[in-house]
């Protein structure tokens, strides 16, 4: 039983344009909310994340956005680009722990 | 400063031959995770470390499956004996005991049993 739910497994989109990436969650115990970026042939890196006492963190052109009711966050990233091009990882954990749950990633592709 | 190192990055055996995967963590870190990467699955947890002491070991998929981490150096996965299915991405990551930080990943060991 996944609880942590990226359901689509790919994206592409223009350069310039916005990528929006979702994940959804099951477990109400989550309250901290990651994300990671992974290319190829290399670990994942932390990205940005978000806890439940927020609603929209920002970082550059990263946005996340949490919405605790429909247990939904998103990666908003604009302006897309070519380098942006990767796998993304949605992660979550209780604060406090440091055990966290990945979902099965997003590939995106940001085209010239 | 070093990232986690992970040894080998790859990893060619015949089903039934033990394998031993290595991690170095990043100095200071308390904490160290162990991950298996597959398509089906995504990242799952096998097992984590604090201080070197085992936590949660629930997600070692069975008992061919075991780690170790003798220091706060050093920590080894070590599959006996292999199968076909064990063919994965194998990850370690480290992280500081203070909340949120994040994990810093090494780059994998890729392992194909034949």
């Amino acid at each position: 039983d996944q609880q942590v739910k990226q359901n689509s497994p790919s994206l592409s989109v223009q350069e310039g344009r916005i990528s929006i990436l979702n994940c959804d969650y099951t477990n109400s115990m989550f309250d901290y909310f990651l994300w990671y970026k992974k290319y190829p042939a290399e670990g994942p890196t932390f990205l940005i994340s978000i806890s439940s006492i927020k609603d929209k963190n920002e970082d550059g052109r990263f946005t996340v956005f949490l919405n605790k009711s429909a247990k939904h966050l998103s990666l908003h990233i604009v302006p897309s680009q070519p380098g942006d091009s990767a796998v993304y990882f949605c992660a979550a954990s209780v604060e406090g722990y440091q055990k966290v749950t990945f979902g099965i990633g997003t590939k995106l592709q940001v085209i010239p | 400063d070093a990232g986690v190192i992970q040894s080998p990055r790859h990893e060619v055996t015949e089903m039934g031959q033990e394998v031993t995967l290595r991690c170095k963590p990043i100095s200071g870190h308390d904490y160290l995770f162990w991950y298996r990467q597959t398509m089906m699955r995504g990242l799952e947890l096998l097992i984590y470390f604090n201080n070197n002491v085992p936590i949660d070991d629930s997600g070692m998929p069975e008992d061919r499956f075991s780690a170790k981490m003798p220091n706060a150096s050093f920590s080894t996965l070590k599959i006996q004996p292999s199968e076909p299915r064990d063919s994965a991405v194998y990850f370690c990551a480290s992280s500081h005991d203070r909340v949120g930080q994040p994990q810093h990943f090494g780059d994998g060991t890729r392992l194909s049993i034949l």
